[in-house]
Protein backbone atom coordinates (compact mmCIF):
# COMPACT_ATOMS: atom_id res chain seq x y z
CA UNK A 1 0.00 0.00 0.00
CA UNK A 2 1.77 2.86 -1.35
CA UNK A 3 -0.30 5.82 -0.66
CA UNK A 4 0.24 8.86 -2.17
CA UNK A 5 2.84 8.61 -4.76
CA UNK A 6 4.26 11.44 -6.96
CA UNK A 7 6.75 12.05 -10.16
CA UNK A 8 9.10 12.86 -10.81
CA UNK A 9 10.61 14.21 -7.21
CA UNK A 10 12.42 16.75 -8.60
CA UNK A 11 12.26 18.91 -12.18
CA UNK A 12 14.21 21.64 -13.83
CA UNK A 13 12.45 23.59 -16.69
CA UNK A 14 13.40 26.58 -18.56
CA UNK A 15 10.73 29.50 -18.73
CA UNK A 16 8.07 28.64 -21.28
CA UNK A 17 8.60 24.88 -21.19
CA UNK A 18 5.80 22.36 -19.88
CA UNK A 19 5.54 19.34 -17.78
CA UNK A 20 3.14 17.18 -15.90
CA UNK A 21 3.30 16.27 -12.62
CA UNK A 22 1.41 12.57 -12.14
CA UNK A 23 0.08 11.73 -8.48
CA UNK A 24 -1.68 8.55 -8.10
CA UNK A 25 -3.20 7.23 -4.83
CA UNK A 26 -4.14 3.92 -3.72
CA UNK A 27 -6.38 4.11 -0.97
CA UNK A 28 -9.29 4.27 -3.16
CA UNK A 29 -10.30 8.22 -1.80
CA UNK A 30 -12.46 9.84 -3.63
CA UNK A 31 -11.28 13.55 -3.56
CA UNK A 32 -7.65 14.95 -4.70
CA UNK A 33 -5.50 18.05 -4.14
CA UNK A 34 -2.71 19.59 -5.58
CA UNK A 35 -0.64 22.32 -3.47
CA UNK A 36 2.15 24.71 -3.87
CA UNK A 37 4.42 25.19 -0.93
CA UNK A 38 6.88 28.35 -1.24
CA UNK A 39 10.17 28.58 1.40
CA UNK A 40 8.73 29.62 4.55
CA UNK A 41 5.30 29.69 3.72
CA UNK A 42 2.43 27.77 4.30
CA UNK A 43 0.87 25.36 1.23
CA UNK A 44 -1.70 27.10 -0.67
CA UNK A 45 -4.27 25.24 -2.99
CA UNK A 46 -4.03 25.23 -6.61
CA UNK A 47 -6.84 23.06 -7.87
CA UNK A 48 -8.90 20.24 -6.12
CA UNK A 49 -11.03 17.37 -7.13
CA UNK A 50 -14.01 16.47 -5.19
CA UNK A 51 -14.66 13.07 -6.92
CA UNK A 52 -14.10 11.70 -10.14
CA UNK A 53 -14.84 13.67 -13.10
CA UNK A 54 -15.40 17.07 -11.10
CA UNK A 55 -12.35 20.12 -10.65
CA UNK A 56 -12.32 22.83 -9.29
CA UNK A 57 -10.12 26.12 -8.50
CA UNK A 58 -8.54 26.57 -5.06
CA UNK A 59 -6.39 29.91 -4.04
CA UNK A 60 -3.94 29.67 -7.06
CA UNK A 61 -5.29 28.27 -10.15
CA UNK A 62 -3.49 30.61 -12.50
CA UNK A 63 -0.79 29.45 -14.67
CA UNK A 64 -2.22 25.76 -14.31
CA UNK A 65 -4.41 22.81 -15.55
CA UNK A 66 -5.76 19.82 -13.88
CA UNK A 67 -6.79 16.70 -14.84
CA UNK A 68 -8.45 13.96 -13.29
CA UNK A 69 -7.79 10.84 -15.20
CA UNK A 70 -9.43 8.40 -13.19
CA UNK A 71 -10.00 7.64 -9.65
CA UNK A 72 -6.40 6.98 -8.40
CA UNK A 73 -5.00 10.03 -10.70
CA UNK A 74 -4.88 13.49 -10.69
CA UNK A 75 -2.22 15.22 -12.69
CA UNK A 76 -0.76 19.02 -12.90
CA UNK A 77 0.57 20.26 -15.78
CA UNK A 78 2.20 23.72 -16.42
CA UNK A 79 1.97 24.80 -19.92
CA UNK A 80 4.67 27.40 -19.98
CA UNK A 81 6.59 27.59 -17.03
CA UNK A 82 7.68 31.19 -15.54
CA UNK A 83 10.25 31.69 -12.70
CA UNK A 84 7.63 32.28 -10.54
CA UNK A 85 6.61 28.38 -10.10
CA UNK A 86 9.21 27.62 -8.62
CA UNK A 87 8.08 25.52 -5.47
CA UNK A 88 7.93 22.46 -4.09
CA UNK A 89 4.28 20.96 -5.64
CA UNK A 90 2.26 18.47 -2.84
CA UNK A 91 -0.52 16.26 -4.02
CA UNK A 92 -2.91 15.17 -1.32
CA UNK A 93 -6.16 12.71 -1.37
CA UNK A 94 -9.15 11.99 1.32
CA UNK A 95 -12.09 10.14 1.36
CA UNK A 96 -13.83 13.20 0.41
CA UNK A 97 -14.19 17.13 0.57
CA UNK A 98 -15.65 17.27 4.37
CA UNK A 99 -13.48 14.62 5.46
CA UNK A 100 -10.40 15.99 7.76
CA UNK A 101 -7.67 13.60 7.26
CA UNK A 102 -5.84 14.51 4.14
CA UNK A 103 -2.28 11.92 2.94
CA UNK A 104 0.09 13.77 1.26
CA UNK A 105 2.66 12.62 -1.42
CA UNK A 106 6.22 13.28 -1.02
CA UNK A 107 6.37 16.38 -3.02
CA UNK A 108 8.05 17.30 -6.60
CA UNK A 109 10.62 19.79 -6.26
CA UNK A 110 10.11 22.29 -9.51
CA UNK A 111 12.86 24.84 -10.44
CA UNK A 112 12.12 26.77 -13.08
CA UNK A 113 15.03 29.21 -14.55
CA UNK B 1 -13.17 31.64 5.47
CA UNK B 2 -12.52 31.90 8.96
CA UNK B 3 -8.98 33.07 9.49
CA UNK B 4 -6.68 31.35 11.96
CA UNK B 5 -3.72 33.09 13.90
CA UNK B 6 -0.96 31.34 15.62
CA UNK B 7 2.49 31.97 17.04
CA UNK B 8 5.13 32.10 14.39
CA UNK B 9 7.64 29.74 16.44
CA UNK B 10 8.12 28.17 19.56
CA UNK B 11 10.72 26.40 21.42
CA UNK B 12 11.01 24.08 24.22
CA UNK B 13 13.03 21.34 25.85
CA UNK B 14 12.52 17.80 25.73
CA UNK B 15 10.03 15.98 28.08
CA UNK B 16 8.26 19.40 28.02
CA UNK B 17 4.48 19.89 27.08
CA UNK B 18 3.94 22.63 24.37
CA UNK B 19 0.92 23.82 23.98
CA UNK B 20 0.23 26.07 20.69
CA UNK B 21 -2.81 28.29 21.07
CA UNK B 22 -4.70 29.59 17.57
CA UNK B 23 -7.12 31.88 17.51
CA UNK B 24 -10.25 31.58 14.64
CA UNK B 25 -12.82 34.56 16.10
CA UNK B 26 -14.77 34.12 13.09
CA UNK B 27 -15.11 30.63 12.92
CA UNK B 28 -18.70 29.03 11.66
CA UNK B 29 -21.29 26.69 13.39
CA UNK B 30 -20.45 24.34 10.53
CA UNK B 31 -16.17 24.95 10.82
CA UNK B 32 -14.36 21.86 12.21
CA UNK B 33 -10.66 22.43 13.58
CA UNK B 34 -8.06 20.60 12.10
CA UNK B 35 -3.92 20.03 13.06
CA UNK B 36 -1.46 19.33 11.04
CA UNK B 37 2.27 18.38 11.57
CA UNK B 38 4.97 19.04 8.29
CA UNK B 39 8.49 18.18 8.83
CA UNK B 40 11.09 19.45 6.67
CA UNK B 41 11.24 17.60 3.21
CA UNK B 42 7.75 16.41 3.91
CA UNK B 43 4.39 16.82 3.00
CA UNK B 44 1.75 17.35 5.94
CA UNK B 45 0.63 14.87 8.54
CA UNK B 46 -2.83 14.76 10.09
CA UNK B 47 -2.59 15.15 13.94
CA UNK B 48 -5.72 15.69 15.40
CA UNK B 49 -9.20 17.32 14.86
CA UNK B 50 -11.87 18.28 16.49
CA UNK B 51 -15.68 20.54 16.85
CA UNK B 52 -16.07 21.65 20.77
CA UNK B 53 -14.78 20.35 24.34
CA UNK B 54 -11.41 18.05 24.20
CA UNK B 55 -9.95 15.70 21.99
CA UNK B 56 -7.44 13.21 22.72
CA UNK B 57 -5.44 10.60 20.26
CA UNK B 58 -2.43 8.90 20.88
CA UNK B 59 -0.05 12.08 19.58
CA UNK B 60 -1.93 15.03 21.38
CA UNK B 61 -4.90 16.63 22.88
CA UNK B 62 -7.29 19.00 21.47
CA UNK B 63 -8.76 21.95 23.66
CA UNK B 64 -11.38 23.99 22.54
CA UNK B 65 -13.34 26.26 24.62
CA UNK B 66 -17.33 26.92 24.56
CA UNK B 67 -16.99 29.78 22.26
CA UNK B 68 -14.59 27.98 20.18
CA UNK B 69 -13.02 31.15 19.04
CA UNK B 70 -9.55 29.91 19.69
CA UNK B 71 -8.35 26.12 20.35
CA UNK B 72 -5.17 24.73 21.85
CA UNK B 73 -3.05 22.35 20.52
CA UNK B 74 -0.90 19.75 23.45
CA UNK B 75 2.04 17.88 22.96
CA UNK B 76 2.59 16.12 25.97
CA UNK B 77 6.40 14.97 26.59
CA UNK B 78 7.55 16.73 23.03
CA UNK B 79 11.05 14.38 21.99
CA UNK B 80 13.54 16.02 19.49
CA UNK B 81 11.56 14.12 16.69
CA UNK B 82 8.68 16.68 17.28
CA UNK B 83 10.69 19.47 15.73
CA UNK B 84 8.49 20.31 12.92
CA UNK B 85 5.73 23.47 11.52
CA UNK B 86 2.28 22.71 13.23
CA UNK B 87 -1.03 24.29 11.43
CA UNK B 88 -3.62 24.69 12.48
CA UNK B 89 -6.74 24.90 9.76
CA UNK B 90 -10.41 25.37 10.44
CA UNK B 91 -13.39 24.80 7.82
CA UNK B 92 -15.98 22.45 6.54
CA UNK B 93 -14.44 21.39 2.98
CA UNK B 94 -11.20 21.11 2.00
CA UNK B 95 -11.90 22.97 -1.13
CA UNK B 96 -11.84 25.97 1.32
CA UNK B 97 -9.46 25.63 3.81
CA UNK B 98 -6.23 27.61 3.55
CA UNK B 99 -3.02 27.23 5.47
CA UNK B 100 -1.43 29.29 7.50
CA UNK B 101 2.38 29.76 8.06
CA UNK B 102 1.96 27.62 11.11
CA UNK B 103 3.95 27.46 14.05
CA UNK B 104 7.79 26.04 13.70
CA UNK B 105 8.32 24.17 17.09
CA UNK B 106 11.59 23.59 18.37
CA UNK B 107 12.34 20.85 20.43
CA UNK B 108 15.97 20.64 21.66
CA UNK B 109 17.88 18.65 24.53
Amino acid sequence: NAGVTQTPKFQVLKTGQSMTLQCAQDMNHNSMYWYRQDPGMGLRLIYYSASEGTTDKGEVPNGYNVSRLNKREFSLRLESAAPSQTSVYFCASSQGVTAYEQYFGPGTRLTVT
Amino acid sequence: LAKTTQPISMDSYEGQEVNITCSHNNIATNDYITWYQQFPSQGPRFIIQGYKTKVTNEVASLFIPADRKSSTLSLPRVSLSDTAVYYCLVGDSWGKLQFGAGTQVVVTP
